[in-house]
């Protein structure tokens, strides 16, 4: 399944199957992406981050992909787990001295079982 | 939750009274933020601190002002409620500018 992040804020999958969130970023000079989960009730809990001077790092069951041309970041979770339904964001980090985040609006994960 | 504890966890409060949020971290980390997190609006930074008494304002910060008198809290004031100011508020930290934050668990601020 595939999320195009703002416009389909929802991505239904069934368990087991690989689950592809997107975000599209705002600012070319962002260095620095992270993505996160959120539960219901829970706080922003870090998933795995990236930074501009690459473009593609793993992490276990999950993949994150920069694509700096079009400024699009992409989260990719293998096998998907009932427990991976929460809601996921995406934040870029525009650099200078505050380390200020900018955070996508979120997609909604539902994994069937 | 990465040794952020934030207080209250819920509270119900009237339009035109005074309310503080504390946000308390045993990580000795220098920089805290507050954000705020409305359906439709993600999450938005209220006011952030990069040191004891050194904070500043994010892009919603109209309403709200902080304190930081120690390393390990960081406080939010909202002088005279208003019902815009119901919302969860998220507490987080990090040590270094250009690395991940982490998040407390959140406090759920209603102004009825």
């Amino acid at each position: 399944g595939e999320s195009v992040g703002l416009h389909l804020p929802t991505l239904s999958v069934q368990e087991g199957d690989n689950s592809i969130i997107n975000c599209a970023y705002s600012n070319s000079a962002s260095d620095y992406f992270i993505w996160y989960k959120q539960e219901s009730g829970k706080g922003p809990q870090f998933i795995i981050d990236i930074r501009s001077n690459m473009d593609k790092r793993q992490g276990q069951r999950v993949t994150v992909l920069l694509n700096k041309t079009v400024k699009h970041l992409s989260l990719q979770i293998a096998a998907t787990q009932p427990g991976d339904s929460a809601v996921y964001f995406c934040a870029e980090n525009t650099g200078g001295n505050t380390g200020k985040l900018i955070f996508g609006q979120g997609t909604t994960l539902q994994v069937k079982p | 939750d990465a040794g952020i504890t934030q207080s209250p966890r819920h509270k119900v409060t009237e339009t035109g009274t005074p309310v503080t949020l504390r946000c308390h971290q045993t990580e000795n980390h220098r920089y805290m933020y507050w954000y705020r997190q409305d359906p439709g609006h993600g999450l938005r930074l209220i006011h952030y601190s990069y040191g004891v008494k050194d904070t500043d304002k994010g892009e919603v910060s109209d309403g709200y002002s902080v304190s930081r008198s120690k390393t390990e809290d960081f406080l939010l004031t909202l002088e005279s409620a208003t019902s815009s100011q119901t919302s969860v508020y998220f507490c987080a930290i990090t040590q270094d500018k250009n690395e991940k934050l982490f998040f407390g668990s959140g406090t759920q601020l209603s102004v009825l």
